[in-house]
């Protein structure tokens, strides 16, 4: 079974500028949640979608973030205008009822803001 | 609020020695409680988890942990340290929605 891809691994930008990313989750999974991991952090919950609706959200910056999974597959979150405390790896998850909602992480994403 | 606490955010131990990493959750934490595990440059991989049923439970790579609900801990205990367990351990707690701590990287001394 193909765990959860996300694409890129690594992203290097300027401040103000955007950036997306991209998580595929496992297949048949309904739930995708999108994590911010800052270093010396443990991960924070950024959003939540069940199929193609966002269950929580409450700890998205709103302002600067957005996430969308369309079609209730793939996933992408995006970060317009970056600021330098965004520097963090974004994790994606996925869960499914019939695995009992373990959450099962991609390998991430490296934002560096400079 | 609800909240994990990992006690000791680096912890070493020799190889062959006991390992144990430390978690207790908020009362107000539901039960389903969890341990992950993240090598360098790599996403979670669970390592153990307790939702219901028997309080002491068996991970991979010879890695167990209690459940104790007097004193709302979860410890993650292995016999024998290898060199190979050097990471980064968190411990995490919910259902749909997981509270992580704020992990323990081990350190394993040759």
């Amino acid at each position: 079974e193909a765990g959860v891809a996300q694409s890129p691994r690594y992203k290097i930008i300027e401040k103000r500028q955007s950036v997306a990313f991209w998580c595929n989750p496992i297949s048949g999974h309904a739930t995708l949640y999108w994590y911010q991991q800052i270093l010396g952090q443990g991960p924070k919950l950024l959003i939540q979608f069940q199929n193609n609706g966002v269950v929580d959200d409450s700890q998205l910056p709103k302002d600067r973030f957005s996430a969308e999974r369309l079609k209730g597959v793939d996933s992408t979150l995006k970060i317009q205008p970056a600021k330098l405390e965004d520097s963090a790896v974004y994790l994606c998850a996925s869960s499914s009822r019939l695995a009992e909602n373990i959450q099962y992480f991609g390998a991430g994403t490296r934002l560096s803001v400079l | 609020a609800q909240s994990v606490t990992q006690l000791g955010s680096h912890v070493s131990v020799s190889e062959g020695a006991l390992v144990l990493l430390r978690c207790n959750y908020s009362s107000s934490v539901p039960p389903y409680l969890f341990w992950y595990v993240q090598y360098p440059n790599q996403g979670l991989q669970l390592l153990l988890k307790y939702t219901t049923g028997a309080t002491l439970v068996k991970g991979i790579n010879g890695f167990e942990a209690e459940f104790k609900k007097s004193e709302t801990s979860f410890h993650l205990t292995k016999p024998s340290a290898h060199m190979s367990d050097a990471a980064e351990y968190f411990c995490a707690a919910g259902t749909y929605k997981y509270i992580f701590g704020t992990g323990t990287r081990l350190k394993v001394l040759a």
